[in-house]
């Protein structure tokens, strides 16, 4: 059974640092990979996909890269500001047709001013 | 931009009764999705459907749980007869292709009394 964690779980960073969320899992035979930004009380926005044949995908400040024979994927925020503050949630999917999401615990991010 | 809007937003319900949360998917997409989120936890799998049929299933989604797409636009998960621990923020989601990003809606928060 696939599962997915993410370190840390929570984090406080002044405003202008760049920083690396982690996320790892279990089984590696996964089709992509996909980062979500949840603010509270709200719905999942998706940020990046990534396919199991990539090594990264950047948008913007984002750029989330993945190392699929390790397990391992990286959302790296550069210039980080306070509108950044949310949890971000990374979740994987398997090689069949549902294509059904496993989700990580996510890291709640607070960017202070 | 296109979206994925769920009804309602909360839906307060005694336990035993039936509830059906609303979705509309964005438009163009095939695959449809459900999931949730019990405070607190990660968010799970619960069901996905393409082709008027369900692809794959979760051990959640046991026979207390039914969806359907009624028209060319909604999709719907009824909950036959609710328990306290239905308690939870219900999300849809749709993606154009099978291994497409998944867009998610607001969510319903859903309260078993």
């Amino acid at each position: 059974k696939q599962e997915v964690t993410q370190i840390p779980a929570a984090l406080s960073v002044p405003e202008g640092e760049n920083l690396v969320l982690n996320c790892s899992f279990t089984d590696s035979a996964i089709y992509n990979l996909q980062w979500f930004r949840q603010d509270p009380g709200k719905g999942l926005t998706s940020l990046l996909l990534i396919q199991s044949s990539q090594r990264e995908q950047t948008s913007g400040r984002l750029n989330a890269s993945l190392d699929k024979s390790s397990g391992r994927s990286t959302l790296y925020i550069a210039a980080s500001q306070p509108g950044d503050s949310a949890t971000y949630l990374c979740a994987v999917s398997r090689n069949n047709a549902g294509n059904m999401l496993t989700f990580g615990g996510g890291t709640r991010l607070m960017v202070k001013p | 931009e296109p979206e994925v809007t769920q009804t309602p937003s909360h839906q307060v319900t005694q336990m035993g009764q039936e509830v059906i949360l609303r979705c509309v998917p964005i438009s163009n997409h095939l695959y449809f999705y459900w999931y949730r989120q019990i405070l607190g936890q990660k968010v799970e799998f619960l069901v996905s459907f393409y082709n008027n049929e369900i692809s794959e299933k979760s051990e959640i989604f046991d026979d207390q749980f039914s969806v359907e797409r009624p028209d060319g636009s909604n999709f719907t998960l009824k909950i036959r007869s609710t328990k306290l621990e239905d308690s939870a923020m219900y999300f849809c989601a749709s993606s154009e292709q099978g291994m497409n990003t998944q867009y998610f809606g607001p969510g319903t928060r859903l309260t078993v009394l």
